[in-house]
């Protein structure tokens, strides 16, 4: 089953609000990734955890704050973001073992900073 | 400078036919290639993944890889409307990176 899920599919909030991004695997993956993408553009990596410890964050604001709870769960809590902040947020898994470490993605929130 | 080129496109074809979809890659250390489609305002999908040089086949899909060339490209037959969507390439990049290029868009016309 090569299901990754996200919620919530779409949310809107402003410049002072507090929230978070909930993405969840059960494909036995021990690798968890966040991206951004903007429209027209192709996903940029934000962050990964390999065995829940973050291994690679790509020098992203700290209003973005990730967390991972266990090998199944992936959060991305949201503090004072901006309108340039306004994108499709994607949550992928992949093995930490093997040749390919092909990454799944889940179907994405789409955030709206106002 | 880590980068991936690919035909923005649109990429037009009649149902039918057959689709060529071509990437470029710069990191002559990147042993794992995918290929992604994208259907507009959707999450990106794995399609096909190819790690030796060659052809891999799957389906209508068939992927081809030369290192020595760096380069990388995605063949669709009997193309359908179904299939229009942006084909994004991505080789990985060190442990766990993919480095997405700009995405193809392919429009299959009926």
């Amino acid at each position: 089953d090569t299901e990754v899920t996200q919620t919530p599919k779409h949310l809107v909030m402003g410049m002072t609000n507090k929230k978070s991004l909930k993405c969840e695997q059960h494909m036995g993956h021990r690798a968890m990734y966040w991206y951004k993408q903007k429209a027209k553009k192709p996903p940029e990596l934000m962050f990964v955890y390999s065995y829940e410890k973050l291994s690679i964050n790509e020098s992203v604001p700290s209003r973005f704050s990730p967390e991972c709870p266990n090998s199944s769960l992936l959060n991305l809590h949201l503090h004072a973001l901006q309108p340039e902040d306004s994108a499709l947020y994607l949550c992928a898994s992949s093995q930490v073992r093997g040749r390919g470490y092909e990454q799944y993605f889940g179907p994405g929130t789409r955030l709206t900073v106002t | 400078q880590k980068e991936v080129e690919q035909n923005s496109g649109p990429l037009s074809v009649p149902e039918g036919a057959i689709a060529s979809l071509n990437c470029t890659y710069s990191d002559r250390g990147s042993q794992s290639f995918f290929w992604y489609r994208q259907y507009s305002g959707k999450s990106p999908e794995l399609i096909m993944s190819i790690y030796s040089n060659g052809d891999k086949e799957d389906g209508r899909f068939t992927a081809q890889l030369n290192k020595a060339s760096q380069y990388v490209s995605l063949l669709i037959r009997d193309s359908q409307p179904s299939d229009s969507a942006t084909y994004l390439c991505a080789p990985r990049a060190g442990f766990q990176k993919l480095v997405f290029g700009t995405g193809t868009r392919l429009l299959v016309s009926p």
